[in-house]
């Protein structure tokens, strides 16, 4: 596998379910993030990892809470959903200090919560 | 705090036409600019980038120049196919907005619709 993946592509679940989403990337690259793309509305950054450690949350609700195991996967949790959470979930990468700021999608996870 | 605006779609535009879209920014620091398309059902892969002043960015045909005075990153192309057709979104990234890796600040995509 190459680039940025995701899985699962597409996860439809109700607002009490407990489900993950998962990234993993195959760049090399040392900083991850995830986006939150709704109808009508720019991406939205929701977190960033750099080296494993989480270094923005943009006032993201806890219902969302991101894991980063180690630099190559990304994990987003979800719990207690409500249906405005329903979205196309993006996954990027890049390598931090190269100079070139340049970030890398994967193809995203589409979320339905009923 | 960092902005971007694009114009909103959709844009419909015959095959062999020429395409601008145009994209303009505020930032706070020394940005570099981006633009990303997203084909039906897949992510965002980048078509092209500048990261100073007076600088072109170009790929596939598509062309983009960095110009600082008017704080503007307009998107061309000289004969547009209809495998074009996608949403495309201007982004920046503001080296020193947030310190390390920060994210992108993306505006709300153009949707391009090419008709044979």
């Amino acid at each position: 596998e190459t680039g940025v993946t995701q899985t699962p592509r597409h996860l439809v679940m109700g607002m009490t379910n407990k489900k993950s989403l998962k990234c993993e990337q195959h760049l090399g690259h040392n900083a991850m993030y995830w986006y939150k793309q709704s109808a009508k509305k720019p991406l939205e950054l929701m977190f960033v990892y750099s080296l494993e450690e989480r270094v923005e949350n943009n006032s993201v609700p806890s219902r969302f809470s991101p894991e980063c195991p180690n630099s190559s996967h990304l994990f987003l949790h979800l719990h207690t959903l409500q249906p405005e959470d329903s979205a196309l979930y993006l996954c990027a990468s890049s390598q931090e200090g190269s100079g070139a700021d340049t970030q890398y999608f994967g193809p995203g996870t589409r979320l339905t919560v009923l | 705090g960092n902005s971007v605006t694009q114009m909103e779609g959709p844009v419909t535009l015959s095959e062999e036409a020429f395409l601008t879209i145009n994209c303009t920014y505020t930032a706070t620091g020394y940005p570099s600019l981006f633009w990303y398309v997203q084909y039906p059902g897949e992510g965002l892969q980048l078509l092209l980038k500048a990261t100073k002043a007076d600088d072109k960015g170009s790929n596939k045909g598509f062309e983009a120049t960095y110009r600082k005075e008017t704080t503007s990153f307009h998107l061309e192309k000289g004969s547009v196919q209809v495998s074009d057709s996608a949403v495309y979104f201007c982004a920046l990234s503001d080296m020193y907005s947030g310190g390390g890796a920060d994210g992108l600040t993306f505006g709300k995509g153009t949707h391009l619709i090419i008709q044979p």
